[in-house]
Formats: structure tokens, sequence, C-alpha cells
């Protein structure tokens, strides 16, 4: 199966909050990443969370990490038209020039 | 942020004819670049990891003489599909990292080329 797994599809209206989940099967993931792709663009990194750490929030985004469960969790407070989006997680494992394992991606849909 | 620019952005080829993608970082130097490739509504697979001066790795089922990839400088890689063929119809989406980045191993993504072969 896939290493690192998401569902495919959120719809939330204007104002309200997104929360968007990942898991993930290497307990040697070091870094885990939230990644923004709008259509037919590349991806923008949003935030990451070392894998020593539980809870990083930045603006409006949130990201939870349970390292027991291997979840992670994106949350978007206020989430607004232009956050409809594909939204991946990523995994780096080990230091150093590693390639990402993506998961296969979270469209969120915002309707106003 | 480090900037990678890609191109061309997209290219439409008849079948048999080889195309070449080329991948820029534009204000910093990448030892390693990565090339991806995206079907339609799915994720990112990593292609191959390409290494300057050196010969590129890579991943399993990916054919290295389909896809030629040179990484002659330190700002730039390019990926050649060679006889290109219906089947290797994609979104290709190159990555870089700035060494002399953070250490959360952040990698820069080009905007991506979309390649569809007639």
């Amino acid at each position: 199966g896939e290493d690192v797994e998401q569902s495919l599809f959120l719809s939330v209206r204007e104002g309200d909050s997104s929360v968007i989940n990942c898991t993930y099967t290497d307990s040697s993931s070091t870094y885990l990443y939230w990644y923004k792709q709008e259509p037919g663009a590349g991806l923008q990194l949003l935030t990451y969370i070392f894998s020593n750490m539980d809870m990083k929030q930045d603006q409006r985004l949130t990201v939870l990490l349970n390292k027991k469960d291997k979840h992670l969790s994106l949350r978007i407070a206020d989430t607004q038209t232009g956050d409809s989006a594909i939204y991946f997680c990523a995994e780096s494992r080990g230091t150093g020039r590693r390639a990402l394992t993506f998961g296969s991606g979270t469209r969120l849909q915002v309707q106003p | 942020g480090a900037v990678v620019s890609q191109h061309p952005s997209r290219v439409i080829c008849k079948s048999g004819t080889s195309v070449k993608i080329e991948c820029r970082s534009l204000d910093f130097q990448a030892t390693t670049m990565f090339w991806y490739r995206q079907f339609p509504k799915q994720s990112l697979m990593l292609m191959a990891t390409s290494n300057e001066g050196s010969k590129a790795t890579y991943e399993q089922g990916v054919e290295k003489d389909k896809f030629l990839i040179n990484h002659a400088s330190l700002t730039l890689s390019t990926l050649t599909v060679t006889s290109a063929h219906p089947e290797d119809s994609s979104f290709y989406i190159c990555s870089a990292r700035d060494p002399l980045g953070g250490d959360y191993n952040e990698q820069f993504f080009g905007p991506g080329t979309r390649l569809t072969v007639l």
C-alpha cells in the first residue's frame, strides 16, 4: 500500500475551519510537510513540522502531529475561497538531500 | 524564498519525437534536484534524483534510457523524454534543495511542464 494516505476530497463553507488529515507508515520520518497545489501549477510549501514536535501554528494554519498513531493534520482557520486547491502531505526520511514521499492529495473546495 | 523555473511550461509533440525539459534554480545553487511525475488527479511520484556532475539515480520502474537526465551545472538539470509515446503524457515537476537553506530539507518546486504526446 501507499506510504502516505489522505482523503481525496473536502468541502467547506467560507469562514469555516478546514481540517485535512494524513496518515503515514514510516516511523523514521524526520520532517512532515504540507504543500498546496493550485490548478496547473507547481507546489507551494505551506508549513512543515519536525517529528519531535506535536503542534505548530503559523497564522491561519495549525499542524498537529500524533507520532504514536502516525497521523498528521492541517487545520486552516477562517477558510477563504482562495484556499481552494489540492493539499499534499509529504514526508522526508532521515537527513540530507532526500526526495519527498507524497500523499495522494486532498482537494479542498471552499463554497462561498 | 528560492525560485525554481521550468521550461517549457507546456509542450505538445508527435509520437516518436524527443522532448527536453529544463529545470533551473534561479537564485541558489542546487547540487541535487529531483524529478517527479504527476498523473491527473494523482500524487507526485519520484522518477529520479539528479546529482550535479554524476549520474542520476532512478527509481525502480523508471527507464533510464527513456528518461535521460543531465545535471551539468549547479543551476540546471534537464530531463529528456526520448521517443515519446502517448503514455508518457503527464505533468513533470522538478524540485531543488537549497543546501544553504534550513535543516528541514525544504525543496523548492518548479511550476511544472505539461507534456502531451499525440
